[in-house]
């Protein structure tokens, strides 16, 4: 009940396509949804989160779409561009201390 | 100015060695982590610290033990170690409450010989 499953495990997208990567959760009790954002030889950086109490949220090329009854969120980013390529982590928390990480999605923006 | 440090970067060692991580956080947070990521990116949390005091301890072997000297510092010392030990090991921080926002440092890279 802890777990949160990404998907797919690698994407591929050509430049100014849209990419996305999808979270399932099933513990209700989550209340903060991350994504993070990490290049080769980085560690991951906090790129946009949610709280289930709003159903989008948007940050530049950067979209989460929260659907809370199906317990899934997911990642799009506009415009894809090269830049864009790194590895991309959902999470989900319910406390202070610790965040429930997916599994991990390889996206490679082709220009 | 760096906010999450860590030393060394790359550590490469033979089976059976002791060594050791260093993690500083010049963020005033009260919270900070060690995770590990294997070589299929899968981050996996092994300890927790809040205000110096152990809070998540996952299932780690004994030959992992942390030290938190004080709130901005947070180390690892890695006992006898294994091939399977090489991973790149992150050290990360957050200030708590409503902010859940973790603040990775670069990681080390520890490879086992």
């Amino acid at each position: 009940q802890q777990q949160v499953k990404q998907s797919p495990q690698s994407l591929i997208v050509q430049k100014g396509g849209i990419s996305i990567i999808n979270c399932a959760y099933e513990n209700t009790a989550f209340d903060y949804f991350p994504w993070y954002q990490q290049f080769p030889g980085k560690g991951p950086a906090l790129l946009i989160a949610i709280r289930p109490d709003v159903s989008e949220k948007k940050e530049g090329r950067f979209t989460i779409s929260f659907n809370k009854s199906a317990k899934q969120f997911s990642l799009h980013i506009m415009d894809s561009q090269p830049g864009d390529s790194a590895t991309y982590f959902c999470a989900a928390s319910m406390d202070d201390y610790q965040l429930i990480w997916g599994a991990g999605t390889k996206l490679i923006i082709k220009p | 100015d760096t906010a999450v440090s860590q030393t060394p970067k790359y550590l490469v060692t033979q089976m059976g060695n002791d060594k050791s991580i260093k993690c500083e956080q010049n963020l005033g947070h009260d919270t900070m982590y060690w995770y590990k990521q294997d070589s299929k990116k899968f981050l996996k949390i092994m300890f927790s610290y809040n205000n110096k005091e152990l809070i998540i301890n996952e299932t780690v072997p004994n030959r992992f033990s942390p030290k938190s000297p004080d709130k901005a510092h947070l180390n690892l010392h890695i006992n006898s170690l294994e091939l399977g030990d090489s991973a790149v090991y992150f050290c990360a921080s957050s200030q708590g409450g409503l902010d859940y926002e973790q603040y990775f440092g670069p990681g080390t890279r520890l490879t086992v010989t």
